[in-house]
């Protein structure tokens, strides 16, 4: 276990469908992270938090939307997906976002199917 | 442009022998390097980080090196396990305000007994 969870670890929508993935971290950290990690390709960060405010969005379509209510969650809301949205989307946290050994510790991860 | 090259993309071995994983980066001003171990559907697990003074980490039957001259690193994994099977990610990241990380591509090892 890494200290950070997340919900639900498996997950099938549709494309009209809205759903929403939870992360939650029992780390005390500051920062937090999603990924997306689809299949033989390396993770690709979607957004950071940083205090509850988001500092990067790497181009991400706007049919993801983040969330971070507080320093602990983080959620990702889906809503009109693709096809190619599949991955599994993980969630990481660290102390902090910036300098030196800002080590991030990850969760299982979240395996999306859009059908 | 930050890259970070891994090398070979898969690799088999037979349980108990060693292996050594390579990992070359062009990620400037560096900052830090990290292996990780990703089980299939699973989130990356931290195996090591080293700054630029370290040379070499060992973490159990993990050794990773790192030469910032040369800009590479290695994992080297002692009488391998089938629990090893994994994929293994070298991660660099850049001393900026951001510090901002690049992900390598990953090594699939498969452990056979």
């Amino acid at each position: 276990e890494t200290g950070v969870t997340q919900t639900p670890r498996h997950l099938v929508m549709g494309m009209t469908n809205k759903k929403s993935l939870k992360c939650e971290q029992h780390l005390g950290h500051n920062a937090m992270y999603w990924y997306k990690q689809s299949a033989k390709k390396p993770l690709e960060l979607m957004f950071v938090y940083n205090f509850k405010e988001q500092t990067e969005n790497n181009s991400v379509p706007s049919r993801f939307s983040p969330e971070c209510p507080n320093s602990s969650h983080l959620f990702l809301h889906l809503h009109t997906l693709q096809p190619e949205d599949s991955a599994l989307y993980l969630c990481a946290s660290s102390e902090t976002q910036g300098l030196d050994h800002y080590e991030q510790y990850f969760g299982p991860g979240t395996r999306l199917t859009v059908t | 442009k930050n890259q970070v090259e891994q090398s070979p993309q898969s690799l088999i071995i037979l349980e108990g022998k060693n292996c050594t994983l390579q990992c070359n980066y062009t990620v400037s001003p560096f900052s830090n390097l990290r292996w990780y171990k990703q089980d299939t559907g699973r989130g990356p697990v931290s195996l090591t980080i080293m700054t630029f003074s370290e040379n070499t980490k060992s973490n159990g039957r993990y050794t990773a090196t790192l030469d910032a001259d040369t800009k590479q690193s290695s994992l080297h994994i002692t009488a391998s396990q089938l629990s090893d099977s994994a994929s293994y990610i070298c991660v660099v990241s850049a001393r900026t305000n951001a510090g901002k990380s690049t992900f390598g591509d990953g090594t699939t090892l498969t452990v056979k007994p």
